[in-house]
């Protein structure tokens, strides 16, 4: 296993295009997590997954963004008609168990977006 | 007021020198993590804490629940040390995803 496997590593879109990144977790971790990162700042939590349900989502996740998770395993993250103020980077995260239990949370590299 | 606090928030420093990282958090957390982010954004997990003390290699971290507070410790820095370490919290009874706070910049000057 290589870890949290995000495509693609960068992207650059015209505003008002949609965009789809794609994130590969750890084969056997149940969670699956998406934040954004703007310049500067920590990541900002936007929703996770806990096998194909998606259990919470921020007040952050605009109804432009959506995520999937359909089988458990890959997810994605769209965003549609795209913003300037949706350049960021994306990050995935993925981990075991849940609450009290939580082992492995490992990130992925991360998908940079830049609306122009 | 963001939920974690770190300090400083770029840290420059000799080689071989001690270094210490703080944050500090206002919720009730299940559990406390330090990452280091290097440049290009690749995130790496050092530690997971709910209490007491960590260490792996040069590394060591810290927690007091009691006052809210995590430190992050690197005896004998190197300049392969330079990252920025961000420490990120889970909240009890809050959503599952981390808080994280702004990082801290650390460059070790050969």
């Amino acid at each position: 296993d290589t870890g949290v496997s995000q495509n693609p590593r960068h992207k650059i879109t015209k505003r008002g295009q949609n965009v789809t990144f794609r994130c590969d977790p750890i084969s056997e971790h149940n969670r699956l997590y998406w934040y954004r990162q703007t310049l500067g700042q920590g990541p900002e939590f936007l929703t996770y997954f806990q096998n194909e349900a998606q259990l919470e989502k921020s007040r952050l996740l605009s109804d432009r963004f959506s995520a999937e998770r359909p089988k458990g395993s890959f997810s994605t993250l769209e965003i549609q008609r795209t913003e300037q103020g949706d350049s960021a980077m994306y990050l995935c995260a993925s981990s075991l168990g849940g609450g009290a239990r939580l082992y492995g949370y490992t990130f992925g590299s991360g998908t940079r977006l830049t609306v122009v | 007021k963001n939920e974690v606090e770190q300090s400083p928030q770029n840290l420059t420093a000799q080689e071989g020198e001690f270094i210490t990282i703080n944050c500090s958090y206002s919720v009730g957390i299940s559990a406390l993590h330090w990452l280091q982010q290097h440049p290009g954004g690749g995130i790496v997990s050092l530690f997971m804490l709910s209490s007491g003390k960590k260490k792996h290699g040069r590394l060591i971290a810290t927690i007091n629940i009691q006052e809210k507070h995590s430190s992050l410790h690197i005896t004998a820095s190197h300049p392969r040390d330079s990252a920025v370490y961000i420490c990120a919290v889970r909240s009890i009874g809050g959503a599952d995803g981390l808080t994280f706070g702004k990082g801290t910049h650390l460059i070790i000057q050969p």
